[in-house]
């Protein structure tokens, strides 16, 4: 089935520093979806994108949809330590309500 | 705001036996789903529930796996035997219309489910 591959697999970032990690896929999906998870809980959408090229923004999180469709960019501006967690892109495909990636955990040092 | 809420948060159980996992979707929504994300890795797919029926179904959701909506509100997920391996969190979501590319999916905090 069609699969997403997220990078970096973790990272440890200052506070204050602007975060970027990415999501690619072999084959091309018509939505791309940001989720973060906080340690016990579960995914909480960020951001949807529904268009090639699509540039959304929610605050001081910002995220593209390729244009290729098959990658998805997203940034994290001035981080804080509440930005702390783990960030999924996922997607709809033919026969699966939803794809995950594996997910990029951050960790932010105050 | 609304929001999945999903009982117990945490569940024991000896290999072998059956557990139900419950949860609540949002009021309004139509679309029912259930994921699982074994410790450490990506959160997967089950099943979704509409109209009182599966709508799909992936591989991992085999013959000891059902689920019910046994009332106007709850929405349940039952392991009829439960293996080491179905040690994971359990996550219910629930959507509005179920519209893959726009509708977006709430998701519960989650069971985690130990078996011993």
């Amino acid at each position: 089935g069609q699969q997403l591959n997220q990078s970096p697999q973790s990272m440890f970032i200052q506070e204050g520093e602007d975060v970027s990690m990415n999501c690619t896929s072999s084959s091309i999906f018509n939505t791309w979806l940001w989720y973060k998870q906080d340690p016990g809980e579960g995914p909480v959408l960020l951001i949807a994108l529904y268009k090639a090229g699509e540039l959304t923004s929610n605050g001081r999180l910002t995220a593209q949809f390729g244009i290729t469709r098959k990658d998805s960019f997203l940034n994290i501006s001035a981080s804080i330590p509440s930005d702390v967690g783990i960030y999924f892109c996922a997607g709809p495909t033919g026969n699966t309500p939803l794809v995950f990636g594996k997910g990029t955990r951050l960790s932010v040092i105050a | 705001e609304p929001e999945v809420t999903q009982t117990p948060s945490h569940q024991v159980t000896q290999m072998g036996q059956e557990v139900i996992l419950r949860c609540v979707p949002i009021s309004n929504h139509l679309y029912f789903y259930w994921y699982r994300q074994i410790l450490g890795q990506k959160v997967e797919f089950l099943v979704s529930f509409y109209n009182n029926e599966i709508s799909e179904k992936s591989e991992i959701f085999d013959d000891q796996f059902s689920v019910e909506r046994p009332d106007g509100s709850n929405f349940t997920l039952k392991i009829r035997s439960t293996k080491l391996e179905d040690s994971a969190m359990y996550f219910c979501a629930s959507s509005l219309w179920g519209v893959r590319t726009t509708d977006t999916q709430y998701f519960g905090p989650g069971t985690r489910l130990t078996v011993l």
